[in-house]
């Protein structure tokens, strides 16, 4: 089955404790995005890759940081830089390549991310 | 400035009843796009809906129909003869080509469905 799985589900960590967070897809997907949502509130973008060994800055990149070393991997790093970490973190990705360009985002999961 | 409204934070239907979810968008580009994502309680996005600012025809699929006025930048969704698994949060969501494709969320409306 094609998907995105995102790991752990929860997550806790101590304040000041950098974390990574995993998101996987075998979609075969050119682009990915990481997107913060805090209770109540729609999603925010943090960071999104269009290709592999390049990312851009999202709308509330502060704190956190990226890497794209793979097409289906896209880890998320919280660090001790990121004033109010607790949110849900979802992962997401597109086709965006030639027909398919404006298409849909596939969301993983989540992963709830609460510090202690 | 890109920016999606969802004034409706929250509403609550009785089931069967039909219920229309409001979305109201900003943009300067020419060309757009718009769609529709529910959030069970699980937390997953379930995608509904895209539509391009070319097309304006209105849109059903089952109990689901979408209004889009590009006039009064309005892209309206309705549920008829709500069911309890129709509780969710929905979220409109606005495309920026010009962005890497990025989404601009609204802040959502939870529907809550009663038998």
């Amino acid at each position: 089955d094609g998907g995105i799985t995102q790991s752990p589900k929860y997550l806790f960590r101590k304040e000041g404790q950098n974390v990574t967070l995993s998101c996987e897809q075998n979609l075969n997907h050119d682009a990915m995005y990481w997107y913060r949502q805090d209770p109540g509130q729609g999603l925010r973008l943090i960071y999104y890759s269009q290709i592999v060994n390049d990312f851009q800055k999202g709308d509330i990149a502060e704190g956190y940081s990226v890497s794209r070393e793979k097409k289906e991997s896209f880890p998320l790093t919280v660090t001790s830089a990121q004033k109010n970490p607790t949110a849900f973190y979802l992962c997401a990705s597109s086709r965006n390549k030639g027909a398919d360009f404006y298409n849909e985002q596939f969301f993983g999961p989540g992963t709830r991310l609460t510090v202690l | 400035a890109q920016k999606v409204t969802q004034a409706q934070t929250e509403i609550s239907v009785v089931e069967k009843e039909d219920v229309t979810l409001d979305c109201v968008y900003e943009t300067r580009d020419t060309t757009y796009y718009l769609f529709w994502y529910k959030q069970p309680p699980s937390g997953e996005l379930v995608f509904l809906i895209r539509r391009n600012s070319f097309d304006e025809q209105n849109e059903i699929s089952g109990r689901y129909s979408w209004n889009f006025q590009k006039s009064t930048s309005s892209f309206n969704f309705t549920i008829t003869a709500s069911q309890v698994v129709d509780s969710a949060v929905y979220f409109c969501a606005l495309l920026r080509p010009n962005a890497g494709n990025m989404l601009t969320f609204g802040g959502g409306t939870r529907l809550m469905v009663k038998p």
